[in-house]
């Protein structure tokens, strides 16, 4: 079984819905991470989490919110979605011990219609 | 504030011949650089990374890369491309310390032709 899963992995909504995108983890990692990526751009953080009480705004945190359920669940909803946010989106996890390493899940393809 | 530079979005390689993808990254501090791969449909899988150890870091798959302080460069080779080494590569940067807050390059797409 993966050790980061994401659900769902496909979809398809409307202008100005709220969709909720999750994120589960089984490494028993402290640290989450949700990224958007974007032809072109590369991977841009979007929320982390470095425990259940901490939650923290990445680089474009605007249009979206976070919720972390429990230390191995970690949710991004976009509030009212807009085309712009159409993208791929990954979660990631990390253990807090200074080797940076972040391991992703499979990803959630978006389309904002 | 860190950033890193991938040159080539699209790299193109014969199998059998070297691959050479290239990053230089920006940082106040001696950083931690990591190389990650992207098959189609999937996930990001790390390849390598360096931590301040050794200069030289080998790799999953025949990968390695190369850290150069002087040149500010991380960049990833191997001696002979596969078919299935086609992929999307992204280095990416941290600040040791800083909460494990990666940045990443745009990447590079490599092809492998026959």
């Amino acid at each position: 079984d993966a050790d980061v899963t994401q659900t769902p992995r496909n979809r398809i909504t409307k202008t100005g819905k709220r969709i909720m995108l999750e994120c589960s983890q089984t490494k028993g990692h402290d640290r989450m991470y949700w990224y958007r990526q974007d032809p072109g751009l590369g991977l841009r953080l979007i929320y982390y989490s470095f425990d259940v009480k901490d939650i923290n705004k990445g680089e474009i945190s605007d249009g979206y919110s976070v919720s972390r359920q429990a230390q191995a669940k970690f949710s991004l909803s976009l509030e009212s979605a807009i085309p712009n946010q159409t993208a791929l989106y990954f979660c990631a996890t990390s253990e807090a011990d200074g080797q940076e390493t972040q391991y992703f899940g499979p990803g959630t393809r978006l389309l904002v219609l | 504030a860190q950033s890193v530079t991938q040159l080539g979005s699209h790299v193109s390689v014969s199998e059998g011949a070297l691959v050479l993808l290239r990053c230089n990254y920006s940082s106040s501090v001696p950083p931690y650089l990591f190389w990650y791969v992207q098959y189609p449909n999937q996930g990001l899988q790390l390849l390598l990374k360096y931590t301040s150890a050794a200069t030289l870091v080998k790799g999953i798959n025949g990968f390695e890369a190369e850290f150069k302080k002087s040149e500010t460069s991380f960049h990833l080779t191997k001696p002979s491309a596969h078919m299935s080494d086609a992929a999307e590569y992204f280095c990416a940067v941290s600040d040791p310390g800083g909460g494990n807050k990666l940045t990443f390059g745009t990447g590079t797409q490599l092809k492998v032709e026959l």
